[in-house]
């Protein structure tokens, strides 16, 4: 079982809507959580990035918040746009010097004129 | 600067061939690595490097090679191609283990 799980797998919304999308993982120890934004053929890109201390985060239209104790997180999506149409992934990266990250399978939303 | 620059974006393989991706960064990062994404999974990592001349072993390393002779070029080899190995593949560079990983625009293989 992948230790980041994404819901919904893909989303579809009107332009102007709002949306959330939901990241639970069981990653341990927790280093930090990163939401990454990937256009269809193109590289992840980093949102957002969220230490263990930090509740909530904004990134423009987007704000990511994180619950430590229940291992959840979720991208909240403002007056979406067109070109919010993408996949989001979520990140979770191991506590320790070490190169541990584990990737959500991503969101893929679609944002409809 | 560039960024992370990949090549090639598309490649069409026969099972048995080997070939290279190559990757490249010009914004002097240490840490280099190489993913694979498949449809309905999370990116896994391949093998990555702390450093010029350091290479380890990611997730899934079988039927891979890679090596690191200069800070900014780490290149991927597909020693003998195989159908499981059809997949999106992506290097990343970033500073230190901590900092902003930077993504390349991908190769698309398929092997046949």
């Amino acid at each position: 079982k992948n230790q980041v799980e994404q819901s919904p797998q893909s989303l579809i919304i009107l332009e102007g809507k709002n949306c959330t999308l939901q990241c639970n993982y069981t990653v341990s120890p927790f280093s930090n959580l990163r939401w990454y934004k990937q256009d269809t053929g193109r590289g992840p890109v980093s949102l957002t990035i969220m230490t263990f201390s930090e509740n909530t985060k904004s990134n423009g239209r987007y704000t990511a918040t994180l619950d430590a104790d229940t291992k959840q997180s979720s991208l909240h999506i403002t007056a979406s746009q067109l070109s919010d149409s993408a996949s989001y992934i979520c990140v979770v990266r191991r506590g320790g010097n070490n190169n541990d990250m584990r990737f959500g399978a991503g969101t893929r939303l679609t944002v409809k004129p | 600067n560039a960024g992370v620059t990949q090549t090639p974006k598309f490649q069409v393989l026969k099972t048995g061939q080997s070939m290279t991706l190559q990757c490249a960064q010009d914004m002097n990062h240490e840490y280099m690595s190489w993913y694979r994404q498949d449809p309905g999974m999370g990116l896994r990592l391949i093998h990555y490097s702390v450093g010029a001349g350091i290479t380890d072993q990611g997730e899934v390393p079988n039927g891979y090679n890679v090596s690191r002779s200069t800070t900014e070029d780490f290149p991927l080899r597909l020693l003998s191609a195989a159908p499981s190995q059809t997949s999106v593949y992506f290097c990343a560079s970033r500073q230190t283990i901590r900092n902003e990983q930077y993504f390349g625009p991908g190769t698309r293989l398929t092997v046949t």
